[in-house]
């Protein structure tokens, strides 16, 4: 089974432009979670989705949305983009439920806010 | 609302030599507890998660974790080190609140292992 894919690996934008990073995750795969990762402040959540519905969102700004496809795809944009939006944006792909479910991440797309 | 610290952000060791992560949580709720690592330019890979039950529990690549209720702590520990132990790990909880799933990261640790 091929594993969670991020595209693009790495992106350069610049100050007030938008982004959108999609994440394919594993197939049978439902939930998809993505995460924020910066030096500073370590890895934090930013929203998952479930059969394309929003079920859970972290403390971001409304610039970061995301949706999911029926195929389960997700994409996930920011708008007027900041410097300190330049971060590893990973997305991670969850199996089962309670105590059987298990999380598989991609290796993220690396955002370079210039 | 919970919150994971890592006390350590970088802690370097010498090859076969033990080694300790601290890491402890904060939750008004049941938790579950995760170790994971992250190899240069890679994801996220599961050591080891604390369920229920006994509370040591065993990972993969030798690495285990014991979990203390009372101190509110998930110690990540390795007897012995290996070269290719050298990455960021990073200790995360997952309330128990129904459905979804939010973990919450501490801010990591680097291990890196020295000849």
């Amino acid at each position: 089974k091929a594993g969670v894919t991020q595209t693009p690996r790495y992106l350069i934008k610049t100050r007030g432009q938008q982004v959108t990073l999609s994440c394919s995750p594993i197939s049978g795969h439902r939930s998809v979670s993505w995460y924020q990762q910066t030096p500073g402040q370590g890895l934090q959540f930013l929203f998952e989705y479930f059969s394309e519905t929003q079920r859970n969102k972290g403390n971001f700004p409304g610039r970061f949305s995301g949706r999911q496809f029926s195929n389960s795809r997700s994409e996930m944009n920011v708008s007027t983009l900041e410097l300190g939006d330049s971060a590893l944006y990973l997305c991670a792909s969850r199996y089962g439920q309670g105590s059987n479910e298990k999380l598989f991440f991609g290796s993220g797309t690396q955002l370079s806010v210039l | 609302a919970q919150s994971v610290t890592q006390l350590d952000s970088q802690v370097p060791v010498f090859e076969e030599a033990p080694v300790e992560l601290r890491c402890n949580y904060s939750s008004s709720v049941s938790v579950y507890l995760f170790w994971y690592v992250q190899y240069p330019n890679q994801g996220l890979q599961l050591l080891l998660k604390y369920l229920s039950g006994s509370t040591l529990v065993k990972g993969i690549n030798g690495f285990e974790a014991e979990f203390n209720k009372s101190q509110t702590s998930f110690h990540l520990r390795k007897p012995s080190v290996h070269i290719s132990d050298t990455a960021e790990y990073f200790c995360a909880v997952s309330e128990l609140t129904g459905g979804g799933n939010k973990l919450t990261f501490g801010t990591g640790t680097q291990l890196k292992v020295e000849l």
